[in-house]
């Protein structure tokens, strides 16, 4: 069985400030590992993924995330934090070693953005 | 534009009255699955289908059910909805890879059960 847990439910940080949020995942097999970010009332866009090549992944819009094995995380990082990254972010593992990669999802962090 | 599409968007109903929330994908994707996202649960998967008339249950079936008689469509059935069922519904697709299988989603459809 896989799971993931978002470890914040909430994360604030001010414009120009880093950001941090935090994922840790369990899974019998090697993962895959996603993060996703949900604008308000929007659909799930894609932000970077994780597919055993290089541990740090970059995605788009500044973030990027770093597969640690070790600490069974996938932590999603960015260096200085913008009022349009105010969304909620989902940690999402696949890899449940069936061949279509079943997604579970993480129970989401809202971050919010401070002026 | 590749994309997956949603109908309808919003709906109010009332409680046993059955409806149908419709999925659409141009991708050409083997794999569709729906999901529900409710308040600090994040998205749970109700059914999913690896292919034409392959369909199986995920993690909250129950009250669901789905069909998949054609490969880019993919609808959600609901017999007879409940409040319980009052959620955000999200429609996903993606080619069936040996892992790093990204999955693409819809815009969602917001169903409230009355």
């Amino acid at each position: 069985a896989q799971s993931v847990t978002q470890l914040d439910s909430h994360v604030s940080v001010s414009e120009g400030t880093p950001v941090l949020l935090r994922c840790n995942y369990s899974s019998s097999y090697s993962p895959s590992l996603f993060w996703y970010v949900q604008h308000p009332n929007k659909g799930l866009q894609l932000l970077l993924k994780y597919t055993s090549a290089a541990t740090l992944v970059k995605g788009i819009n500044g973030f990027e995330a770093e597969f640690k094995k070790s600490e069974t995380s996938f932590h999603l990082t960015k260096p200085s934090a913008h009022m349009s990254d105010a969304a909620e972010y989902f940690c999402v593992v696949s890899g449940d070693g069936t061949s279509y990669g079943k997604l579970t999802f993480g129970q989401g962090t809202i971050l919010t953005v401070h002026p | 534009e590749a994309q997956v599409t949603q109908n309808p968007r919003y709906l109010i109903t009332v409680t046993g009255k059955k409806l149908t929330v419709t999925c659409s994908q141009n991708m050409n994707h083997e794999y569709m699955s729906w999901y529900r996202q409710d308040p600090g649960l994040g998205l749970r998967q109700i059914y999913y289908s690896m292919n034409v008339e392959v369909t199986d249950k995920g993690d909250v079936p129950e009250g669901y059910k789905v069909s998949r008689k054609e490969k880019r469509n993919f609808p959600l059935i609901l017999e007879s909805p409940s409040p319980n069922q009052t959620s955000l519904y999200f429609c996903a697709s993606n080619k069936l890879l040996a892992g790093g299988n990204e999955q693409f989603f819809g815009p969602g459809t917001r169903l409230t059960v009355l």
